[in-house]
């Protein structure tokens, strides 16, 4: 069974400064897609970033950017220029596939993101 | 597009009451999904559906929990009778078929006292 471990369950970070959010996961299957969820206190997640596993390149959405390694099985979010925004809880999250023909998302426990004015 | 629509927003209820969630999924969305999200943890699946039929319910605590989607749209999840273990959020996200990313609603905040 795959599974995903996050194991910061906190981070603080100054304003406008970068700051990196660990996650590893473990799969037996070759591909995959990987998330990143933000869950600011209105509880609604929202997706921040998403990783193809076949593809190399790492994925960018503006100040988000990712640091996937498949072989190690880990996948990083990096924040750049951090606004106050930007505070939230952070889930990391792998996407498996079922013989439905339909997929189900397996959450790790999270990483709160202070940012500091 | 409207976003998925879960209601109530909040609820306190006491042990041993039921209590329902309501979850409307995004227009043209096949797949839906309830998670459990307790204070501190990432959510976990509850039940998972794909149009009305259901794919995934393992880990489902069968014995106090049901959950239902008849017509393949809305769905509705049943606690029946409640613990104070059942605190938490109810999370309902939807996803269209084949595609990557789920949408998620605001939850229900359930407090059992």
């Amino acid at each position: 069974a795959q599974t995903v471990t996050q194991s910061q369950p906190e981070m603080s970070v100054q304003e406008a400064e970068t700051v990196t959010l660990s996650c590893t996961y473990d799969t037996s299957e070759s591909d995959y897609y990987l998330f990143w969820y933000k869950q600011p206190p209105s509880r609604q997640m929202i997706l921040v970033i998403r990783q193809e596993a076949y593809k190399q390149q790492n994925a960018t959405e503006n100040r988000f950017s990712v640091n996937f390694q498949k072989a190690a099985k880990s996948f990083s979010l990096k924040i750049s220029d951090s606004q106050l925004g930007d505070a939230a809880m952070y889930f990391c999250a792998y996407r498996s596939y079922l013989r439905s023909g339909t997929y189900k998302y397996i959450f790790g426990t999270g990483t709160r993101l202070k940012v500091l004015a | 597009e409207a976003g998925v629509a879960q209601s109530p927003r909040y609820k306190i209820i006491e042990k041993r009451q039921s209590v329902a969630f309501w979850c409307n999924p995004i227009s043209g969305h096949a797949t839906l999904y309830w998670y459990q999200q307790i204070l501190g943890q990432g959510p976990k699946l509850l039940i998972q559906f794909q149009n009305n039929g259901v794919v995934d319910d393992s880990q489902l605590p069968k014995d106090r929990f049901s959950a239902e989607r008849l017509k393949g749209v809305d769905s509705t999840l049943k606690i029946q009778p409640a613990k104070l273990e059942d605190s938490a959020v109810y999370l309902c996200a939807s996803s269209r078929q084949g595609n990557t990313e789920a949408f998620f609603g605001q939850g229900t905040r359930l407090t059992v006292v």
